[in-house]
């Protein structure tokens, strides 16, 4: 079945940084999705990538989609403390609403 | 504007019993999903419904059953609970249509003793 690989699983941010995150593939996707979930909270949505090429910012994110179709990235400049939490993608193949899959996460911590 | 709301937020129940979980959307949107949560899994697709009295299985459907009466409501119920089902579920909307863009519900965390 489809899968997502994104990297990096956990990352360590100073205020102030920026951030750097990806999700492949070996399979082509229609659309990205990126969300942010925090502890005991659900996932909320940040960018919606629909073409292949575009870029879309959100504030100090910004997230592309990959001219092969099979990878996204989303980039958080000057990172801040409540910019820690759980980055997911999701990619969306064929043309079903339910064909929707998730990465696995990208863990943002606070530098000791 | 409530927007998308989970319940129970927590809930413990024994090996066997029947639970149902409720999901319940105020924007009219036309597709409603479940998802559970695992560590080592991340989200994987339970159930999705395109309109009311219309479902679909997801990636893992087995020990779940659906019903959608309503365009609001979209419940969750295992008839037979069972330790793996113990996880986060969560319930999520989207307009459907040429948007794919999926809002998400506070989540359920259900344990299974």
């Amino acid at each position: 079945g489809q899968q997502l690989n994104q990297s990096p699983q956990s990352m360590f941010i100073q205020e102030g940084e920026d951030v750097s995150m990806n999700c492949t593939s070996s399979s082509i996707f229609n659309t990205w999705l990126w969300y942010k979930q925090d502890p005991g909270e659900g996932p909320v949505l940040l960018i919606a990538l629909y073409k292949a090429g575009e870029l879309t910012s959100n504030g100090r994110l910004t997230a592309q989609f990959g001219i092969t179709r099979k990878d996204s990235f989303l980039n958080i400049s000057a990172s801040i403390p409540s910019d820690v939490g759980i980055y997911f993608c999701a990619g969306l193949y064929g043309g079903s609403q339910g064909n929707l899959i998730f990465g696995k996460g990208t863990k943002l911590s606070v530098k000791p | 504007d409530a927007g998308i709301t989970q319940s129970p937020r927590y809930k413990i129940t024994e090996t066997g019993r029947q639970v149902t979980l409720m999901c319940h959307q105020t924007w009219s949107h036309s597709y409603m999903f479940w998802y559970r949560q695992d560590l080592g899994h991340g989200l994987r697709l339970i159930y999705y419904s395109a309109a009311a009295d219309i479902t679909d299985k997801g990636e893992v459907p087995d020990g779940y059953v659906v019903s959608r009466s309503k365009t609001e409501n979209f419940p969750l119920t295992l008839e037979s609970a069972t330790r793996s089902q113990t996880s986060v579920y969560f319930c999520a909307s989207s307009t459907g249509g040429p948007s794919y863009e999926q809002y998400f519900g506070p989540g359920t965390r259900l344990t299974v003793t």
